[in-house]
C-alpha cells in the first residue's frame, strides 16, 4: 500500500519556468520531508517541515505542509538545469519516526 | 569523514545465490535502515535498527535478513536471491533527535541484478 502519492510523476519544463509538486496522502505524519535524488546517488535531504500550514523556502524552492499535515508541496521558482533529478517527499510516523516514501517526480529542466 | 558507505556498488546473481550487503557510518549514529528502491514506487523499507545488537522488520522484510554486530555496520543478507530481488538497495542513518533534526543520511546505493 503507497500512503504517499506524488503528482506529477514526470516533469519536463524548460529553464525560467516555475513548477509546482504535490504529495498528497489520507494519513497523517508528524513531519514531512523533500529529499533530491541524482543518477547514481542516494536521496539528499532539502527540507524538514513539521507544523501544520508551515512554509519553508530555500533560496527558488518552497515548501509548504497542509493544515492538517496530510499533504505538502514544493513549488520551484525560475527552474535550473541543475534542479533537474527525482524529487522525494517522506512522511514520519510512529515512535521511531520511520519513514514512508512517496512515488517520486522525475524532474528535467531544459537549457 | 566519509557518512556512509556501501559495498559493493554492483552486483549480478544468479537465481538461488546468497550475498551479504554491508553498510559503514562514520557518525556515530544510533539508526540504521536498508531500503530498496524501485521505478515508481520510491524507496521502501527492509529492515532497521534503533541500536547495536537490535534490528527490526520493515515495510518489506521477505526475504531478507539484518545484523547489527557493530554499531557502525548495518549488513543486509539475502539467503536465496530471486528475480523479484533485482532493485537498488540503499543504506541511511541518522542520529537520536527532534523532529527538526531528524536527517537520514544515504549511501551512495547498491545495484543488484538476479537472472
Amino acid at each position: 500500500t503507497q500512503l504517499l502519492e506524488q503528482s506529477p510523476q514526470f516533469l519536463s519544463i524548460q529553464e525560467g519556468e516555475n513548477l509546482t509538486v504535490y504529495c498528497n496522502s489520507s494519513s497523517v505524519f508528524s513531519s514531512l520531508q523533500w529529499y533530491r535524488q541524482e543518477p547514481g546517488e542516494g536521496p539528499v535531504l532539502l527540507v524538514t517541515v513539521v507544523t501544520g500550514g508551515e512554509v519553508k523556502k530555500l533560496k527558488r524552492l518552497t515548501f509548504q505542509f497542509g493544515d492538517a499535515r496530510k499533504d505538502s508541496s514544493l513549488h520551484i521558482t525560475a527552474a535550473q538545469p541543475g534542479d533537474t533529478g527525482l524529487y522525494l517527499c517522506a512522511g514520519a510516523r510512529g515512535a521511531t519516526n520511520k519513514l514512508i516514501f512517496g512515488t517520486g517526480t522525475l524532474l528535467a529542466v531544459q537549457p | 569523514n566519509a557518512g556512509v558507505t556501501q559495498t559493493p556498488k554492483f552486483r549480478v546473481l544468479k537465481t538461488g545465490q546468497s550475498m551479504t550487503l554491508l553498510c559503514a557510518q562514520d557518525m556515530n549514529h544510533e539508526y540504521m535502515y536498508w531500503y530498496r528502491q524501485d521505478p515508481g514506487m520510491g524507496l521502501r523499507l527492509i529492515h532497521y535498527s534503533v541500536g547495536e545488537g537490535t534490528t527490526a522488520k520493515g515495510e518489506v522484510p521477505d526475504g531478507y535478513n539484518v545484523s547489527r554486530l557493530k554499531k557502525q555496520n548495518f549488513l543486509l543478507g539475502l539467503e536465496s536471491a530471486a528475480p523479484s530481488q533485482t532493485s537498488v538497495y540503499f543504506c541511511a542513518s541518522r542520529k537520536i533527535g527532534t523532529l527538526h533534526t531528524d536527517t537520514q543520511y544515504f549511501g551512495p546505493g547498491t545495484r543488484l541484478t538476479v537472472l
